[in-house]
């Protein structure tokens, strides 16, 4: 079993739609990212959490440490919010610096 | 402020060869990691670099090594390449080790091996 789980693996959602992606672990953290990559590969960091809830335009964040959980959340999507959504884990044992998920791959159709 | 640079964007290679993948870390940043993703697959840590010294490395094997140079940048290098090794390779600079202050990505090198 994987330390990041994330789910859905993939979502297709007409533009507009209120989206969802679940991200649980199963590892003690010192704190949790959510990366958007883009076809190409380049990876952007989108949150870095610890606790509570983050926003940032029509993306939110939300961590419950207790629960091992932690959704993104995107408002009114876009097509160009179309990407694959990566949780990954800063993890308070080992010396990794990341864990990653596998990804969600999201596809916003106008 | 500069971002994270990688070079080259892709690269083939033949099994057997050695390869060497570079990366530039961001202004002011002064700890590098490197990640291999295989298609389809989340990032997996290879190694850590802080201070020109590895300081984490990840269960790949020793043919997978590192440097840091003075000026923080970096190089990956793979010696006898094997089929397998083809993913997209990617670096992340951050300060220091903590990780208080979140990671900067380069765009990857995307690596063939045939």
């Amino acid at each position: 079993k994987n330390e990041v789980e994330q789910s859905p693996q993939n979502l297709t959602a007409q533009e507009g739609e209120f989206i969802t992606i679940n991200c649980s672990y199963s590892v003690g953290i010192s704190a949790l990212h959510w990366l958007q990559q883009h076809p190409g590969g380049g990876i952007v960091s989108l949150f870095m959490l610890s606790s509570g809830k983050k926003k940032h335009g029509r993306l939110i964040a939300t961590i419950n440490i207790q629960e091992k959980h932690s959704s993104l959340h995107i408002t009114a999507s876009h097509p160009r919010d179309s990407a694959v959504y990566i949780c990954a884990v800063r993890s308070t044992s080992g010396n990794t610096p990341l864990v990653f998920g596998k990804g969600t791959r999201l596809s916003v159709i106008a | 402020e500069t971002g994270v640079t990688q070079s080259p964007t892709h690269l083939i290679k033949t099994r057997g060869q050695q390869v060497t993948l570079r990366c530039s870390s961001q202004s002011g940043h002064n700890t590098v990691s490197w990640y291999q993703q295989a298609l389809g697959q989340g990032p997996q840590f290879i190694f850590q670099y802080y201070r020109e010294e590895e300081n984490g490395r990840g269960n790949f094997p020793p043919r997978f090594s590192g440097l840091q140079f003075p000026n923080y940048s970096s190089e990956l290098n793979v010696n006898a390449l094997e089929l397998d090794d083809s993913a997209l390779y990617l670096c992340a600079s951050s300060q220091g080790t903590v990780f208080l202050y979140g990671y900067t990505f380069g765009s990857g090198t995307r690596l063939t091996v045939v």
